[in-house]
């Protein structure tokens, strides 16, 4: 079954770190872009980062620029973003999502979404 | 401008026609692509590539761009239709980025 498993979120105090985890089953996630994408509560949703074919390609949302880093490791066939320096307005729901084939750095679009898991950054 | 704007609502009858409109100085340059969320569940994908659907996604929803602005257009709304929809597109420098959203209520 080809699907995307969040994990990792929780509670964590401001200023703290906190490490998101994606699971990709049924394809192997390497050969496409990813991207995290977040939701703060009752808000739309916030382009977080992506990470090109081959790691080649990584960008981030100014937001989040300098505290949070993207990466892959095949041996899992998982992605992950490491979250560092929290902030009270980093709690959202955070979605790994899958490009299509064909994606560009200047153009892609997600077609399979994970469930999202909740991060919330509070003293 | 790398902001992507959406009209924040939008109410319908049953059988009405929704035109959701997301401008941006960059959509020309760039394709728009459109996503439906339901009840905060995970967006689906209903129009990429400004205009092409993917499969299994009802005929009634359609694509269009103009210049900076484009348009998700649903056709004889129905209540299952009832969802936030999101555009997102690439902004000049490379870029990803989602407009504010559009809650369509299908009344």
């Amino acid at each position: 079954q080809v699907q995307l498993v969040e994990s990792g979120g929780g509670l964590v105090k401001p200023g703290g770190s906190l490490r998101l985890s994606c699971a990709a089953s049924g394809f192997t996630l390497n050969d496409y872009y990813m991207g995290w994408v977040r939701q703060a509560p009752g808000k739309g949703l916030e382009w977080v980062s992506y990470i090109s074919t081959g790691s080649t390609y990584i960008n981030y949302a100014d937001s989040v620029k300098g505290r949070f880093t993207i990466y892959r490791d095949s041996a899992k066939n998982s992605l992950f973003l490491q979250m560092d320096s929290l902030r009270v307005d980093d709690t959202a729901t955070y979605y790994c999502a899958r490009g299509v084939p064909g994606c560009s750095s200047t153009s892609c679009y997600f077609a399979l979404w994970g469930q999202g898991t909740l991060i919330t950054v509070a003293s | 401008s790398s902001e992507l704007t959406q009209p924040p609502s939008m109410s319908l009858s049953p059988g009405q026609t929704a035109r959701i409109t997301c401008s941006g100085d960059a959509l020309p340059n760039h394709f728009t692509h459109w996503y439906q969320q339901k009840s905060r569940q995970a967006p689906v994908l209903v129009i990429f590539k400004d205009s092409e659907r993917p499969s299994g996604i009802p005929d009634r929803f359609s694509g269009s761009s103009s210049g900076t602005t484009v348009t998700l257009t649903i056709t004889a709304v129905q209540a299952e239709d009832e969802a936030d929809y999101y555009c997102q597109s690439t902004d000049s420098s490379g870029k990803w980025m989602f407009g504010g959203g559009t809650t369509l209520t299908v009344l």
